[in-house]
């Protein structure tokens, strides 16, 4: 596709189930970033990928998020044990290279957990 | 501090009227992008910019690099253009967004 996709647009969890969060980034691009934002919330920074270097996990709020991004092109954000305050759009972002000077940004994942 | 500010935070207009946002940031960037948030909580890129003026339809942006400011401007404002309106400051690996400014433009 021309853009950063993410699947899915929605989805609706129950409390402690696990989910898994996907974004395709624009191919070729290099970097990847994921974000979220709590209801109220401005968007937080989660982690980064750049090419074959070791992910930037600095943002991620507790050891139940990962991320891996396979073949330096899909990436996937899993949350395990999914708790309410986990509920938030969550936003994927890539680039040509590092410094987001190109970035493109997917529509977004809206995760409710009841 | 927040490395970025915008302002206002939430602004009311009447349909039709000239609209004005702004974003100062406190970082160096490479790059500078303005992203517009509906409600159903989806998220698009409007302008990215680098420096000098950008036009997409009714929607303008400008940036100053020397002065470290940028204003996204909307003209003959709709009420479909109620959002927020996100300002977010690319700097080396990592960017760095505003608050966001919720924008309601009443008919």
């Amino acid at each position: 596709g021309a853009g950063v996709s993410q699947s899915p647009s929605n989805k609706v969890t129950e409390k402690g189930k696990d989910v898994e969060l996907r974004c395709d980034p624009i191919s070729g691009h290099t970097a990847l970033y994921w974000y979220r934002q709590s209801l109220g919330q401005g968007l937080e920074f989660l982690i980064y990928f750049q090419g074959n270097s070791a992910p930037d996990k600095s943002g991620l709020p507790s050891d139940r998020f990962s991320a891996e991004r396979t073949g330096g092109s899909v990436s996937t954000l899993t949350i395990q044990r999914t708790q309410q305050e986990d509920s938030a759009v969550y936003l994927c972002a890539s680039s040509f290279g590092p410094g987001g000077s190109s970035a493109f940004f997917g529509q977004g994942t809206r995760l409710t957990v009841v | 501090k927040n490395e970025v500010e915008q302002s206002p935070q939430n602004l009311t207009a009447q349909e039709g009227e000239f609209i004005t946002i702004n974003c100062s940031y406190s970082v160096g960037i490479s790059a500078l992008h303005w992203l517009q948030q509906h409600p159903g909580g989806g998220i698009v890129s409007l302008f990215m910019l680098s420096s000098g003026k950008k036009k997409h339809g009714r929607l303008i942006a400008t940036i100053n690099i020397q002065e470290k400011h940028s204003s996204l401007h909307i003209t003959a404002s709709h009420p479909r253009d109620s959002a927020v309106y996100i300002c977010a400051a690319a700097a080396n690996n990592d960017m760095r967004f505003g608050a966001g400014t919720r924008l309601t433009v009443k008919p």
